[in-house]
């Protein structure tokens, strides 16, 4: 079953623009993850941000955690038409699996 | 590093046949994931694996679904036999232990299509 469910489903913007995703949770986490998926690819890893931590970046990207919300965002600022893609939250708890989202398509508009 | 490898990377069979899918690991990974992805289902872990011991195989569908893992470069998982419905791309995945090391590094799939 999914554990994190992504907020929109699909996002359309234009290059330059901000995009951000939501992503809410249900059970406690060791970490939480966001992954990018090209069409036809496999998933490539992002960023990763710990229970402990509030707030993360990584070049254009911005992530935040609330565990007290269980929810997080991605934020991804001055978008490029490469950046078109899926993008999906994973969850880790106290086991190793994780368990992903169902992603939030993003288009964004050259 | 090739990074994760996955073959074959399009299968057509048709409805009964036994299909094989087939990974390798990137090198030092000790933990190997299976997953399947569907539009109707999203992303789902089918089983997973620790220095070749499969782990949880809570998410494997039914007993027409097999994962082995030999040895620490090689794993397949078997569908037989197979059905329409198994139609989806399968992914593996792999990490290794340690601090920070969560990260799931994802081969580019295996596109099934039953007929």
């Amino acid at each position: 079953s999914q554990q994190g469910e992504e907020d929109p489903q699909a996002l359309s913007i234009q290059e330059g623009e901000n995009a951000t995703m939501n992503c809410s949770y249900k059970t406690s986490i060791n970490n939480l993850q966001w992954y990018r998926q090209n069409s036809g690819r496999g998933l490539v890893h992002l960023i990763l941000i710990r229970s402990n931590e509030r707030e993360k970046h990584s070049g254009r990207l911005r992530v935040t955690l609330d565990t007290s919300k269980k929810s997080s965002s991605l934020l991804i600022t001055a978008s490029r038409a490469a950046d078109t893609a899926s993008y999906f939250c994973a969850t880790s708890g106290s086991a190793r699996q994780l368990t992903f989202g169902s992603g939030t398509q993003l288009t964004v508009l050259p | 590093d090739a990074g994760v490898i996955q073959s074959p990377r399009h299968e057509v069979t048709e409805m009964g046949q036994e299909v094989t899918l087939r990974c390798k690991p990137i090198s030092g990974h000790d933990y190997l994931f299976w997953y399947r992805q569907t539009m109707m289902r999203g992303l789902e872990l089918l089983i997973y694996f620790n220095n070749n011991v499969p782990i949880d195989d809570s998410g494997m569908p039914e007993d027409r679904f097999s994962a082995k893992m030999p040895n620490a470069s090689f794993s397949t998982l078997k569908i037989q036999p197979s059905e329409p419905r198994d139609s989806a791309v399968y992914f593996c995945a792999s990490s290794r232990l340690g601090g920070g090391a969560e990260t799931q590094y994802f081969g580019p799939g295996t596109r099934l299509l039953v007929l």
